[in-house]
């Protein structure tokens, strides 16, 4: 079946800093991918997405690029703010299962410190 | 202005009884899904409805059950059946699109069984 892997959390930088959160996939079709991102104590909200490979998706200073022959969705920011703490969720959606639901990994809780 | 809601935001029942979490969305989406998510996890599927009266089992249905009576409502039962119904509890919608699946969540309901 189809996975997402994340890199595991938590991680904790000092506003300023680049921020990478590594995110693979392995799906049956051609999935388009997604970050989401959800504050605490509320639900999630859809960061940026891409359909294709080498789309770039971007949103608020973040981006991520759909890398198909590394099955990769990266999430990068150049400079982070206390505002940006949060879980972030890479998720793909898969055509071969008819694009029913998404994939889910299992999130990278990020902590900006001032 | 569109969106799903939830209620309520937080919930307490006592152990042995059923409880029932309403989700509304008034974003004319077709398909709508349940998720349950607990610390340090990521989201997993209970249930989804692709349809009006029609719903599939998602990852982890034992001891849930949802109806789908209008287009706009999807709530779920978590029954005495469920062993740990402790969690944050997760709705979303989303258009039934061929190339991709790009979810909307709601704010959630967190569920304490004491």
């Amino acid at each position: 079946g189809d996975s997402v892997t994340q890199m595991e959390g938590p991680v904790t930088l000092s506003e300023e800093a680049f921020l990478t959160i590594n995110c693979t996939y392995t799906a049956t079709g051609y999935p388009s991918l997604f970050w989401y991102v959800q504050y605490p104590g509320e639900g999630l909200q859809l960061l940026l997405k891409a359909t294709k490979a080498d789309d770039k998706g971007s949103n608020k200073g973040f981006e991520a690029t759909y890398r198909k022959e590394t099955t990769s969705f990266h999430l990068e920011k150049g400079s982070v703010q206390v505002s940006d703490s949060a879980v972030y969720f890479c998720a793909l959606s898969d055509p071969a299962f008819g694009n029913e639901k998404l994939t889910f990994g299992t999130g990278t809780r990020l902590t900006i410190i001032p | 202005d569109g969106g799903i809601t939830q209620s309520p935001k937080y919930l307490f029942r006592k152990e042995g009884q059923n409880v029932t979490l309403s989700c509304e969305q008034n974003l004319n989406h077709d398909a709508m899904y349940w998720y349950r998510q607990d610390p340090g996890q990521g989201l997993r599927l209970i249930y989804y409805s692709q349809i009006v009266n029609d719903f599939q089992k998602g990852d982890i249905a034992e001891g849930y059950s949802v109806s789908r009576e209008k287009k706009e409502s999807f709530p779920l039962t978590v029954t005495s059946a469920q062993k740990n119904p402790t969690a944050f509890y997760l709705c979303a919608s989303s258009i039934r699109l061929v190339y991709y699946n790009e979810q909307f969540f709601g704010p959630g309901t967190r569920l304490t069984v004491l």
